[in-house]
């Protein structure tokens, strides 16, 4: 089974800054893997898919970018609604593996 | 763009069978992509549980298969999770999804509980 490790777990920071979160996938997954942002009580919304693809209406401070096993997820300049929960999930046609969570906290 | 939305009991009995259904709007399921079931709870994250096609077929997470049934019902736009002999381990909030990176329901929490 490929294995999502993501980092860090936590990671605080503050408006306007620059942030980049990693993924590491355990085998080579090519660029099946996506990114998902969750607020508490919400479910998790898509915002980059095919590792680098930014889905519609998602800011363009999002990106991604990596193939294989290592991925990065930038926040270029932090709004205040970006402090949330973000996930990577590796998928393929019917099933999807998922990172462990890195929470964005205000510093 | 699809939207899905969960609907069923909130709470089940230990050893009971946990039945969820999703009703998709905005997209026809026959039209194509596999559409599945996730779960979160606060032990374990996020765990795909498993995925229908239009056709039939399945795809189940290797640890829950002995346990999972999904269906699909094209005429009605839905799709459905039964989850057999549940334990207080199966409590999380359930989400109906659109595979490959689609679209999320809104997710509804299910506790086991007596």
């Amino acid at each position: 089974d490929i294995q999502m490790t993501q980092s860090p777990s936590t990671l605080s920071a503050s408006v306007g800054d620059r942030v980049t979160i990693t993924c590491r996938a355990s085998q080579s997954i090519g660029t099946w893997l996506a990114w998902y942002q969750q607020k508490p009580g919400k479910a998790p919304d898509v915002l980059i898919y095919q590792a680098s693809r930014l889905q519609n209406g998602v800011p363009s401070r999002f990106s991604g970018s990596g193939s294989g096993t290592e991925f990065t997820l930038t926040i270029s300049s932090l709004q205040p609604d970006d402090f949330a929960t973000y996930y990577c999930q590796h998928y393929d046609t019917y099933s999807g593996t998922f990172g462990q969570g890195t929470k964005l906290e205000i510093k | 763009q699809e939207q899905l939305q969960e609907s069923g009991p909130g709470l089940v009995k230990p050893s009971e069978t946990l039945s969820l259904t999703c009703t998709v709007s905005g997209y026809s399921i026959r039209s194509g992509f596999y559409w599945g079931w996730i779960r979160q709870s606060p032990g374990k994250g996020l765990e795909w549980i498993g995925s229908i096609y239009h056709s039939g077929s399945t795809e189940y997470n290797p640890s829950l298969k002995s346990r999972v049934t999904i269906s699909v019902d094209t005429s009605k736009n839905q799709f459905s999770l039964n989850l057999s002999s549940v334990t207080a381990a199966d409590t999380a909030v359930y989400y109906c999804a659109r595979a490959a990176a689609g679209n999320w329901g809104q997710g509804t929490l299910v506790t086991v509980s007596s």
